[in-house]
């Protein structure tokens, strides 16, 4: 069982709609990171994560602590937010080092 | 905001070549790096991880002959190919953070192809 987990996978939306992705993990964690992977290969940040919520335009990311489980969402979702996301956590007991999920292709269609 | 530039985009060699792939930290100092490597439509596989003026510390099944990492300086480390094969064809990136406590940026990544 991987350490983090992400659904869905694939995900298809027509835009204008409100996008949820989620991501659980099984480890204790120091941060989680949720990153933007372009069909070009570059990754881009998002958020970074210890506690509580972080909002950046469309785009809003919450993490429960206790329940060890991440959302992010994607407001008013257009053609441009098609990417990969991935969740990523730094695990408590391994340095610096990043666990990634197996990201989810998010498809926005006019 | 941080930015890591990664050179070059890509590169075609030819068996047996090497090809050297570089990433710099422009505006922070990138205390450590971690080099990836990405199959098609798979996760992130780290390769290794250098700490600046450290040997690099390579993943379980990564040849450290092969995969020479060097971080000679807070703002730059390599990722030396040495003697390519077809089966090194790949996407390699880079990611840098200046510590515990900070994000963690990423180069916009090589594609290599060896022919």
């Amino acid at each position: 069982k991987n350490e983090v987990e992400q659904s869905p996978q694939n995900l298809t939306a027509q835009e204008g709609e409100f996008i949820t992705i989620n991501c659980s993990y099984s480890v204790g964690i120091s941060a989680l990171h949720w990153l933007q992977q372009h069909p070009g290969g570059g990754i881009v940040s998002l958020f970074m994560l210890s506690s509580g919520k972080k909002k950046h335009g469309r785009l809003i990311a919450t993490i429960n602590i206790q329940e060890k489980h991440s959302s992010l969402h994607i407001t008013a979702s257009h053609p441009r937010d098609s990417a990969v996301y991935i969740c990523a956590v730094r695990l408590s007991t391994s340095g610096s080092r990043l666990t990634f999920g197996e990201g989810t292709q998010l498809t926005v269609n006019p | 905001g941080a930015v890591v530039s990664q050179h070059p985009s890509w590169v075609i060699c030819k068996s047996g070549t090497s090809v050297k792939i570089e990433c710099r930290s422009l505006d922070f100092q990138a205390t450590t790096m971690f080099w990836y490597r990405q199959f098609p439509k798979q996760s992130l596989m780290l390769m290794a991880t250098s700490n600046e003026g450290s040997k690099a510390t390579y993943e379980q099944g990564v040849e450290k002959d092969k995969f020479l990492i060097n971080h000679a300086s807070l703002t730059l480390s390599t990722l030396t190919v040495t003697s390519a094969h077809p089966e090194d064809s790949s996407f390699y990136i880079c990611s840098a953070t200046a510590g515990l406590g900070y994000g963690y940026t990423f180069g916009s990544g090589t594609r290599l192809t060896v022919v």
